[in-house]
């Protein structure tokens, strides 16, 4: 079946402005989680999803970044208020048991 | 905490030789550990996973592993390199209740693969 999809793939924006990253996972997984790739680094953890219920929120760096997945399937990554320090690639994961399947990410830049 | 470090950012072999990617992690329990690969514009794939057992794991794409407690590692080889294995390459170890709903990465090595 489909992998996880994840859109938009490139997003520019202007510091001060929202973002929202959009995550499709694999249908009937269970678990969903966001991780931010700053360049040359490994992915961070952000946050973690089983169901619609938000388990870990520990990763996030700062109270301008939300995420939801309000029925348990798409989520969505939200920033407020952007700032340069935000630009990285946004990968998000999809779990059914323990191996998390990876989509292709977004990269955000921030000007 | 957990952590992972990963000492070499960029390796170069020549096609058909040998390879091995450090890794070496930090964590108080039992560690679950992963390789995974990245391509340019693809997502990162499962290479690799240990949970107990055999100390030796084996992968996709002829890739194996061998976890040693005594000295926190988790080391990636494969007997001889193809040009199609040049990519990213991170080590994680996995926290949580399962073991794997945190992964907590490496830095990440990058392997270039010379004809």
């Amino acid at each position: 079946g489909a992998g996880v999809s994840q859109s938009p793939r490139y997003k520019v924006a202007k510091r001060g402005q929202d973002v929202a990253l959009r995550c499709d996972p694999i249908s009937g997984h269970v678990s969903l989680f966001w991780y931010q790739q700053a360049l040359g680094q490994g992915p961070e953890f952000l946050t973690y999803f089983q169901n619609e219920a938000q388990l870990d929120k520990s990763g996030l760096p700062s109270d301008r970044f939300f995420a939801e997945r309000p029925e348990g399937s798409v989520s969505t990554l939200k920033i407020q208020r952007t700032q340069q320090e935000d630009s990285a690639v946004y990968l998000c994961a999809s779990s059914f048991d323990w191996e998390q399947y990876f989509g292709p990410g977004t990269r955000l830049t921030v000007t | 905490a957990q952590s992972v470090t990963q000492p070499d950012i960029h390796i170069t072999v020549s096609e058909g030789a040998s390879l091995e990617l450090r890794c070496n992690y930090s964590y108080g329990a039992t560690p679950y550990l992963f390789w995974y690969v990245q391509s340019p514009g693809q997502g990162l794939q499962l290479l690799l996973k240990y949970f107990s057992g055999d100390t030796l794991v084996q992968g996709i794409k002829g890739f194996e592993a061998e976890f040693k407690r005594s000295q926190s590692s988790f080391n990636l080889r494969k007997p001889s390199v193809h040009w199609s294995d040049a990519a990213e390459y991170f080590c994680a170890v996995g926290a949580g209740q399962t073991g794997a709903n945190n992964l907590f990465f490496g830095t990440g090595t990058r392997l270039t693969v010379i004809p």
